[in-house]
């Protein structure tokens, strides 16, 4: 089972900061088979990333994905009142068990 | 306009049985791998259950392996989730995701429905 660890497990941060997420794999990832969700409060999650680098449909210029084999990044350039919320990754395409990470939850400073 | 709706949540005792439904509309659902992920109280995302078109592949999460059962009915455009042998850990909301590829990432989600398992 391939684990991932996501860090901070809490981000404090003004609107207008950038905030940088991260999302570890305890092996690597075949093809860069990494998404990133965002979850808020009583909410079904949303799709931000797939590819790990590729924006899902509708998904505003300012999040961004990069990353390769075991370490992933999730990039917001400048945080509007609606992006706090609770950001997830999850690591697909290879056998079971679908994992996600922990999560991280981005929150108002 | 994709749209995924679950139904058949509820309270139910420990061992017990509950089926949860998932109604889709906007896209064709017979095209699509579906799957089931759950978010217990407090906690992170867990994928649950897949199975993929013609439902040739099921893939289950060794939590709910032997418990949970996954199925679709393609005429009906819905996705099914039986569930027996219901434990405490089982309580969640359980959310019903279109799926992309065979182990899939999920592109649309529906609202989701809770389970509570308690005596």
């Amino acid at each position: 089972e391939i684990v991932l660890t996501q860090s901070p497990g809490t981000l404090s941060l003004s609107p207008g900061e950038r905030a940088t997420l991260s999302c570890r794999a305890s092996q690597s990832l075949s093809s860069t088979y990494l998404a990133w969700y965002q979850q808020k409060p009583g909410q079904a999650p949303r799709l931000l990333i797939y590819g790990a680098s590729s924006r899902a449909t509708d998904i505003p210029d300012r999040f961004s994905g990069s990353g390769s084999g075991t370490d992933f990044t999730l990039s917001i350039s400048r945080l509007e009142p609606e992006d706090f919320a609770v950001y997830y990754c999850q690591q697909y395409g290879s056998s079971p068990p679908l994992t996600f990470g922990g999560g991280t939850k981005v929150e108002i400073k | 306009e994709v749209q995924l709706v679950e139904s058949g949540g509820g309270l139910v005792k420990p061992g017990g049985s509950l089926r949860l439904s998932c109604a889709a509309s906007g896209f064709t659902f017979s095209t699509y791998n579906m799957n089931w992920v759950r978010r217990a109280p407090g906690m992170g995302l867990e994928w649950v259950s897949s199975i993929s078109t013609t439902s040739r592949y099921i893939y289950n999460a060794d939590s709910v392996k032997g418990r949970f059962t996954i199925s679709r009915d393609d005429a009906q455009k819905s996705l099914y989730l039986q569930m027996n042998s219901l434990r405490a850990e089982d309580t969640a909301v359980y959310y019903c995701a279109r799926g992309v590829g065979l182990l899939p990432y999920f592109d649309y989600w529906g609202q989701g429905t809770l389970v509570t398992v308690s005596s």
